[in-house]
Protein backbone atom coordinates (compact mmCIF):
# COMPACT_ATOMS: atom_id res chain seq x y z
CA UNK A 1 0.00 0.00 0.00
CA UNK A 2 1.08 3.80 -0.70
CA UNK A 3 2.41 5.72 2.21
CA UNK A 4 1.30 8.59 1.18
CA UNK A 5 -2.42 8.68 -0.71
CA UNK A 6 -4.29 11.29 -2.07
CA UNK A 7 -8.60 11.41 -3.06
CA UNK A 8 -9.67 11.81 -5.65
CA UNK A 9 -7.22 11.31 -8.28
CA UNK A 10 -9.00 13.20 -11.05
CA UNK A 11 -11.78 15.94 -10.34
CA UNK A 12 -13.50 18.35 -12.73
CA UNK A 13 -15.63 20.88 -11.51
CA UNK A 14 -17.35 23.85 -11.94
CA UNK A 15 -16.50 27.42 -11.17
CA UNK A 16 -17.45 28.90 -7.61
CA UNK A 17 -18.22 25.20 -6.88
CA UNK A 18 -16.30 24.45 -3.22
CA UNK A 19 -13.86 21.74 -3.43
CA UNK A 20 -12.23 19.42 -1.10
CA UNK A 21 -8.98 17.54 -1.64
CA UNK A 22 -7.94 14.28 0.91
CA UNK A 23 -4.66 13.41 1.93
CA UNK A 24 -3.43 10.44 4.19
CA UNK A 25 -0.31 9.00 5.25
CA UNK A 26 0.58 5.93 7.01
CA UNK A 27 4.58 6.81 7.29
CA UNK A 28 3.84 8.28 10.98
CA UNK A 29 5.19 11.71 9.70
CA UNK A 30 4.49 14.68 11.55
CA UNK A 31 4.62 17.23 8.93
CA UNK A 32 2.25 17.66 5.84
CA UNK A 33 2.46 19.87 2.74
CA UNK A 34 0.22 20.92 -0.32
CA UNK A 35 1.78 21.98 -3.07
CA UNK A 36 0.08 22.65 -7.19
CA UNK A 37 2.56 21.86 -10.28
CA UNK A 38 1.85 24.13 -13.28
CA UNK A 39 3.37 23.72 -16.38
CA UNK A 40 6.74 25.01 -16.73
CA UNK A 41 6.62 26.21 -13.18
CA UNK A 42 7.88 23.58 -11.09
CA UNK A 43 6.00 22.99 -7.48
CA UNK A 44 4.68 25.68 -5.57
CA UNK A 45 3.80 25.74 -1.83
CA UNK A 46 0.27 26.14 -0.50
CA UNK A 47 0.25 25.36 2.92
CA UNK A 48 2.05 23.17 5.45
CA UNK A 49 1.42 21.99 8.72
CA UNK A 50 3.74 21.31 11.40
CA UNK A 51 1.26 19.14 13.77
CA UNK A 52 -2.30 19.36 14.37
CA UNK A 53 -2.33 22.76 16.10
CA UNK A 54 0.38 23.86 13.88
CA UNK A 55 -0.94 25.39 10.13
CA UNK A 56 0.78 27.98 8.30
CA UNK A 57 0.48 29.50 4.96
CA UNK A 58 3.19 29.21 2.04
CA UNK A 59 3.81 31.02 -1.19
CA UNK A 60 0.46 30.96 -3.02
CA UNK A 61 -2.13 30.06 -0.16
CA UNK A 62 -4.76 32.39 -1.32
CA UNK A 63 -7.94 31.08 -2.16
CA UNK A 64 -7.79 27.58 -0.43
CA UNK A 65 -7.87 26.57 2.91
CA UNK A 66 -6.76 23.46 4.82
CA UNK A 67 -7.90 21.14 7.73
CA UNK A 68 -5.22 19.40 9.52
CA UNK A 69 -7.97 16.71 10.84
CA UNK A 70 -5.35 14.34 12.27
CA UNK A 71 -1.49 13.58 12.55
CA UNK A 72 -2.69 10.91 9.07
CA UNK A 73 -4.82 13.23 7.31
CA UNK A 74 -4.21 16.84 5.73
CA UNK A 75 -7.19 18.11 3.36
CA UNK A 76 -7.41 21.57 1.40
CA UNK A 77 -10.40 23.08 0.60
CA UNK A 78 -11.07 25.10 -2.58
CA UNK A 79 -14.02 27.35 -1.36
CA UNK A 80 -14.94 28.96 -5.07
CA UNK A 81 -13.04 27.05 -7.21
CA UNK A 82 -12.00 29.16 -9.90
CA UNK A 83 -10.31 28.34 -13.57
CA UNK A 84 -6.91 29.40 -12.60
CA UNK A 85 -7.09 27.11 -9.90
CA UNK A 86 -6.66 24.08 -12.65
CA UNK A 87 -3.41 22.45 -11.70
CA UNK A 88 -1.80 19.13 -10.65
CA UNK A 89 -2.08 18.88 -6.88
CA UNK A 90 0.48 17.12 -4.02
CA UNK A 91 0.18 16.00 -0.72
CA UNK A 92 3.35 15.28 1.02
CA UNK A 93 4.47 14.46 4.48
CA UNK A 94 8.22 14.32 5.91
CA UNK A 95 9.90 14.27 9.59
CA UNK A 96 12.64 16.74 10.83
CA UNK A 97 15.95 15.13 10.73
CA UNK A 98 19.38 16.97 10.85
CA UNK A 99 21.07 17.42 7.77
CA UNK A 100 18.04 17.79 5.91
CA UNK A 101 14.80 16.32 5.65
CA UNK A 102 13.08 14.24 2.63
CA UNK A 103 9.86 15.31 1.54
CA UNK A 104 7.54 12.06 0.46
CA UNK A 105 5.18 12.98 -2.27
CA UNK A 106 1.15 11.29 -2.65
CA UNK A 107 0.09 10.75 -6.76
CA UNK A 108 -1.26 13.77 -7.24
CA UNK A 109 -4.85 15.14 -7.68
CA UNK A 110 -5.55 16.37 -11.02
CA UNK A 111 -7.72 19.03 -10.66
CA UNK A 112 -10.00 20.88 -13.48
CA UNK A 113 -12.11 24.03 -12.77
CA UNK A 114 -14.56 25.54 -15.86
CA UNK B 1 15.83 35.26 -2.13
CA UNK B 2 16.18 31.58 -2.55
CA UNK B 3 16.43 30.04 -5.92
CA UNK B 4 16.72 26.81 -8.44
CA UNK B 5 17.25 27.04 -11.91
CA UNK B 6 18.41 23.71 -14.09
CA UNK B 7 18.42 23.61 -17.76
CA UNK B 8 15.45 23.78 -19.43
CA UNK B 9 13.69 20.71 -21.79
CA UNK B 10 12.76 18.98 -23.15
CA UNK B 11 16.20 17.15 -23.72
CA UNK B 12 15.71 13.75 -25.91
CA UNK B 13 18.70 11.01 -25.97
CA UNK B 14 19.02 7.44 -27.34
CA UNK B 15 19.54 4.65 -24.99
CA UNK B 16 22.98 4.13 -23.32
CA UNK B 17 23.85 7.85 -24.18
CA UNK B 18 25.25 10.23 -21.31
CA UNK B 19 23.20 12.46 -19.52
CA UNK B 20 23.75 15.96 -17.72
CA UNK B 21 20.84 18.15 -16.60
CA UNK B 22 22.27 21.21 -15.14
CA UNK B 23 21.16 22.83 -11.74
CA UNK B 24 22.44 25.90 -9.85
CA UNK B 25 21.11 27.97 -7.20
CA UNK B 26 20.93 30.88 -5.03
CA UNK B 27 20.98 30.64 -1.29
CA UNK B 28 22.31 32.07 1.61
CA UNK B 29 24.19 29.63 4.11
CA UNK B 30 24.68 25.94 3.34
CA UNK B 31 21.22 24.80 1.70
CA UNK B 32 20.08 20.80 1.10
CA UNK B 33 19.92 20.16 -2.38
CA UNK B 34 17.97 17.37 -3.67
CA UNK B 35 16.76 15.94 -7.42
CA UNK B 36 13.66 14.75 -7.15
CA UNK B 37 12.17 12.53 -10.03
CA UNK B 38 8.54 12.35 -11.65
CA UNK B 39 7.82 9.18 -13.85
CA UNK B 40 4.64 9.45 -16.08
CA UNK B 41 1.04 9.57 -14.01
CA UNK B 42 3.02 9.73 -10.68
CA UNK B 43 4.11 12.02 -8.25
CA UNK B 44 8.01 13.47 -7.25
CA UNK B 45 10.21 10.74 -5.41
CA UNK B 46 13.51 11.77 -4.08
CA UNK B 47 16.44 10.50 -6.39
CA UNK B 48 19.40 11.80 -4.16
CA UNK B 49 19.93 14.27 -1.98
CA UNK B 50 23.42 16.05 -0.16
CA UNK B 51 23.75 18.21 2.55
CA UNK B 52 26.66 19.50 2.72
CA UNK B 53 29.36 20.67 0.16
CA UNK B 54 31.93 18.61 -1.93
CA UNK B 55 28.99 15.71 -0.66
CA UNK B 56 27.91 12.95 -3.44
CA UNK B 57 24.32 12.01 -4.04
CA UNK B 58 24.05 8.76 -6.06
CA UNK B 59 21.04 6.28 -6.30
CA UNK B 60 20.09 3.95 -9.25
CA UNK B 61 22.99 5.22 -11.62
CA UNK B 62 22.69 8.68 -10.76
CA UNK B 63 25.14 11.18 -9.57
CA UNK B 64 25.79 14.71 -8.28
CA UNK B 65 28.08 16.54 -6.63
CA UNK B 66 27.15 19.49 -4.07
CA UNK B 67 29.73 21.98 -5.59
CA UNK B 68 29.52 25.32 -3.33
CA UNK B 69 31.63 27.35 -5.44
CA UNK B 70 29.96 27.26 -8.36
CA UNK B 71 27.06 26.69 -6.38
CA UNK B 72 25.64 23.77 -8.76
CA UNK B 73 24.24 20.30 -8.28
CA UNK B 74 24.67 18.71 -11.70
CA UNK B 75 22.75 15.33 -12.60
CA UNK B 76 24.69 12.88 -14.27
CA UNK B 77 24.46 9.55 -15.84
CA UNK B 78 26.28 7.62 -18.07
CA UNK B 79 23.99 5.52 -19.85
CA UNK B 80 20.78 6.14 -19.49
CA UNK B 81 18.03 3.70 -20.18
CA UNK B 82 14.09 4.12 -21.78
CA UNK B 83 13.15 3.27 -18.04
CA UNK B 84 14.52 6.65 -17.00
CA UNK B 85 12.15 8.60 -19.14
CA UNK B 86 10.96 11.44 -16.79
CA UNK B 87 10.46 14.81 -15.01
CA UNK B 88 13.83 15.72 -13.12
CA UNK B 89 13.60 18.42 -10.23
CA UNK B 90 16.14 20.11 -8.83
CA UNK B 91 15.17 21.47 -5.44
CA UNK B 92 16.83 23.27 -2.04
CA UNK B 93 16.40 23.66 1.59
CA UNK B 94 17.25 25.81 3.49
CA UNK B 95 18.04 24.71 7.16
CA UNK B 96 15.21 26.11 9.57
CA UNK B 97 12.87 26.85 6.84
CA UNK B 98 10.42 24.29 5.67
CA UNK B 99 9.99 25.58 2.00
CA UNK B 100 11.13 23.25 -0.09
CA UNK B 101 12.41 25.33 -3.69
CA UNK B 102 12.05 23.62 -7.01
CA UNK B 103 13.30 24.43 -10.18
CA UNK B 104 10.51 24.61 -12.74
CA UNK B 105 11.74 20.70 -13.98
CA UNK B 106 13.06 19.22 -17.32
CA UNK B 107 11.48 16.22 -19.42
CA UNK B 108 13.99 13.83 -20.25
CA UNK B 109 12.60 11.28 -22.74
CA UNK B 110 15.04 7.98 -23.83
CA UNK B 111 14.23 6.70 -27.30
CA UNK B 112 15.82 2.86 -27.42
Amino acid sequence: DADVTQTPRNRITKTGKRIMLECSQTKGHDRMYWYRQDPGLGLRLIYYSFDVKDINKGEISDGYSVSRQAQAKFSLSLESAIPNQTALYFCATSEERRGGDTQYFGPGTRLTVL
Amino acid sequence: GNSVTQMEGPVTLSEEAFLTINCTYTATGYPSLFWYVQYPGEGLQLLLKATKADDKGSNKGFEATYRKETTSFHLEKGSVQVSDSAVYFCALKKGGSEKLVFGKGTKLTVNP
